[in-house]
């Protein structure tokens, strides 16, 4: 049973470029949600995407936008990058149903230059 | 007040003994709770949810809830060096919903052998 996958695991950029960020959910899940966790704090809620549609949206600029595709996978964008958007990028999947908990994947670390 | 505050930490117990975790919420809505173990450098690992007012036990873990006070611990019984990690409390947003948690900073926790 695969568990949610993200891609790439490191990266770097430099201030003003664009960034996407991909995830694949858990087997069997449906939904998924993007979390950035800067260093020493806990994980901000950022978007939410189910039937490929954005559901919920946390305090993000229109600078971070997203997508999902048919087969549940997503993605993440960022444009117009700035210093601060260095940090861990987290997708975690769950199913569109009741009490369902969210899995995390492994995350991908950007680092703006 | 801010949406959930964990005591900060770090918490340094030796081991064999138990270490106690606590979180206080501001959304009088939310109704079900999630802690996630984070090693460092990795993603958050779901340990336990709780709906319901009361303790739920787990193998070496036990989560206590309180609705009426706004509060939730995490007891972890013998604890283990394994068990060195930051533990993070999430209540989900109000109105049912799991897919946007509101995480804390997180309680950094040490078990000394």
């Amino acid at each position: 049973d695969a568990g949610v996958t993200q891609s790439p695991t490191h990266l770097i950029k430099t201030r003003g470029q664009q960034v996407t960020l991909r995830c694949s959910p858990k087997s069997g899940h449906d939904t998924v949600s993007w979390y950035q966790q800067a260093l020493g704090q806990g994980p901000q809620f950022i978007f939410q995407y189910y039937e490929e549609e954005e559901r919920q949206r946390g305090n993000f600029p229109d600078r971070f936008s997203g997508h999902q595709f048919p087969n549940y996978s997503s993605e993440l964008n960022v444009n117009a990058l700035l210093l601060g958007d260095s940090a861990l990028y987290l997708c975690a999947s769950s199913l569109a149903r009741g009490r369902e908990t969210q899995y995390f994947g492994p995350g991908t670390r950007l680092l703006v230059l | 007040q801010k949406e959930v505050e964990q005591n900060s930490g770090p918490l340094s117990v030796p081991e064999g003994a138990i270490a106690s975790l606590n979180c206080t919420y501001s959304d009088r809505g939310s109704q079900s709770f999630f802690w996630y173990r984070q090693y460092s450098g990795k993603s958050p690992e779901l340990i336990m949810f709780i709906y319901s007012n009361g303790d739920k036990e787990d193998g070496r873990f036990t989560a206590q809830l309180n609705k009426a006070s706004q509060y939730v611990s995490l007891l972890i019984r013998d604890s283990q060096p394994s068990d060195s990690a930051t533990y993070l409390c999430a209540p989900p947003a109000s109105g049912g919903s799991n897919y946007k948690l509101t995480f804390g900073k997180g309680t950094l926790l040490t078990v000394n052998p």
